[in-house]
């Protein structure tokens, strides 16, 4: 499997504190990608970088990408109770089994923000 | 923006039956489409990438037989799981992407299917 993983598997915060989770993966890439996913319910696109990227931000959100240590991080600055959520990275790579360009997630990280 | 509609979201079916799965791009030609399967509090599995007009590529370890899909136009794909067993209870969820030179838009997501197999 090509899965990346993803740091720390689960993390507790309280409102206001940021959050920071990390994304390790194996192959070259041509973007790599986060999205969230509340409890059972789809997927929610958040933030895409791409190779010859390093850092980008939206809103609250700050992304930064390694390719020579593979590796990517995600940080949710200020957070609510309301970005509860699973997030997931995940990166677009030509699929070394056949079929094109496609999109591998990592493990994902289970946020949970306190009040 | 792109709107991937994915029907039904619930379904509940007996062992042995089949249970098929759409999967619509609403507002985009999708050239690629891809189904995901994901256990609870688990990551999404990439089960097979679909491309317009051909057969589906399956990834290692996924049943081609057991999985069917066809993706029989530029806005349609369906999963058809076939003599379903309680094993295959999971969440279902397609993706879409536009046609060459717009990957990088992202990946557009149906809203997913919870499959029960009772």
């Amino acid at each position: 499997s090509q899965q990346g993983e993803e740091d720390p598997q689960a993390l507790s915060i309280q409102e206001g504190e940021n959050a920071t989770m990390n994304c390790s993966y194996k192959t070259s890439i041509n973007n790599l990608q986060w999205y969230r996913q509340n409890s059972g319910r789809g997927l929610v696109h958040l933030i895409l970088i791409r190779s010859n990227e390093r850092e980008k931000h939206s809103g609250r959100l700050r992304v930064t990408l390694d390719t020579s240590k593979k590796s990517s991080s995600l940080l949710i600055t200020a957070s609510r109770a309301a970005d509860t959520a699973s997030y997931f990275c995940a990166t677009d790579a030509f699929g070394l089994t056949g079929g094109g360009n496609k999109l591998t997630f990592g493990t994902g990280t289970q946020l949970k923000v306190e009040l | 923006g792109a709107v991937v509609s994915q029907h039904p979201s619930r379904v509940i079916c007996k062992s042995g039956t089949s249970v098929k799965i759409e999967c619509r791009s609403l507002d985009f030609q999708a050239t690629t489409m891809f189904w995901y399967r994901q256990f609870p509090k688990q990551s999404l599995m990439l089960m097979a990438t679909s491309n317009e007009g051909s057969k589906a590529t399956y990834e290692q370890g996924v049943e081609k037989d057991k999985f069917l899909i066809n993706h029989a136009s530029l806005t349609l794909s369906t999963l058809t799981v076939t003599s379903a067993h309680p094993e295959d209870s999971s969440f279902y969820i397609c993706s879409a992407r536009e046609g060459l030179g717009r990957r990088e838009r992202g990946y557009t997501f149906g809203s997913g299917t919870r499959l029960t197999v009772v």
